[in-house]
């Protein structure tokens, strides 16, 4: 079993819906969960990270954590075409900085 | 943040042969990793490379395969050894920048670079 599993879609919405991306994972160590962002033929880019259980949001986007379920998602809210891209989670332990991630999700959002 | 670049940004090999890849930083950076990005697969460590110290290797990823060296803060190099089909991938590396008083709260942020695409025949 994979620590970390991922969706990878694609995921074909029109602009303007809600777009729900999720992950679940094993280690129940893993404290720091990321979001990441990579456009074809670029680097991922982190979007947006939540420590522990609990929501964030930063504009259009939602993180939240769920430790009792092993689960995490990323909602888009008014999906645009430019969030067309990969979006893969990412994983931390309190201490160290490696990163798990899943395999990512690709996403096309249609004008 | 940190710019990084790579070359080369893709390139086609024949089996057998080895290919070095080039990981430039604009900043210093204590903290440099090597990562691949198969089809389909997860974002994978392959080792993380401190300046001054031998690199240290992931499960599964051993040096005679995947040399790196690390000559100072704002650059590192990784070799593809005797490459086969099966190492066709996107490598990519990363860096961490210098850590800051920060909370429990806050990660240290990892930057990618664009990747280097390999093709092996």
């Amino acid at each position: 079993q994979k620590e970390v599993e991922q969706d990878p879609g694609p995921l074909s919405v029109p602009e303007g819906a809600i777009v729900s991306l999720n992950c679940t994972y094993s280690n129940s160590a893993f404290q720091y969960f990321m979001w990441y962002r990579q456009y074809s033929r670029k680097g991922p880019e982190l979007l947006m990270y939540t420590y522990s259980s609990g929501n964030k949001e930063d504009g259009r986007f939602t993180a939240q954590v769920d430790k009792s379920s092993k689960y995490i998602s990323l909602f888009i809210r008014d999906s645009q075409p430019s969030d067309s891209a990969t979006y893969l989670c990412a994983m931390s332990e309190l201490f160290g900085n490696k990163l798990v991630f899943g395999a990512g999700t690709i996403l096309r959002v249609k004008s | 943040s940190a710019v990084i670049s790579q070359k080369p940004s893709r390139d086609i090999c024949q089996r057998g042969t080895s290919l070095t890849i080039q990981c430039q930083v604009d900043s210093q950076v204590t903290m440099m990793f090597w990562y691949r990005q198969q089809p389909g697969q997860s974002l994978t460590l392959i080792a993380t490379a401190n300046q001054g110290s031998e690199a240290t290797y992931e499960s599964g990823f051993v040096i005679d395969k995947f040399p790196i060296s690390r000559p100072n803060l704002t650059f590192s190099t990784l070799t593809v050894s005797n490459m086969s089909p099966e190492d066709s991938s996107i490598y990519l590396c990363s860096v961490e920048p210098p850590s800051r008083d920060r909370g429990p709260a806050e990660i240290n942020e990892q930057f990618f670079g664009p990747g280097t695409r390999l093709t092996v025949l």
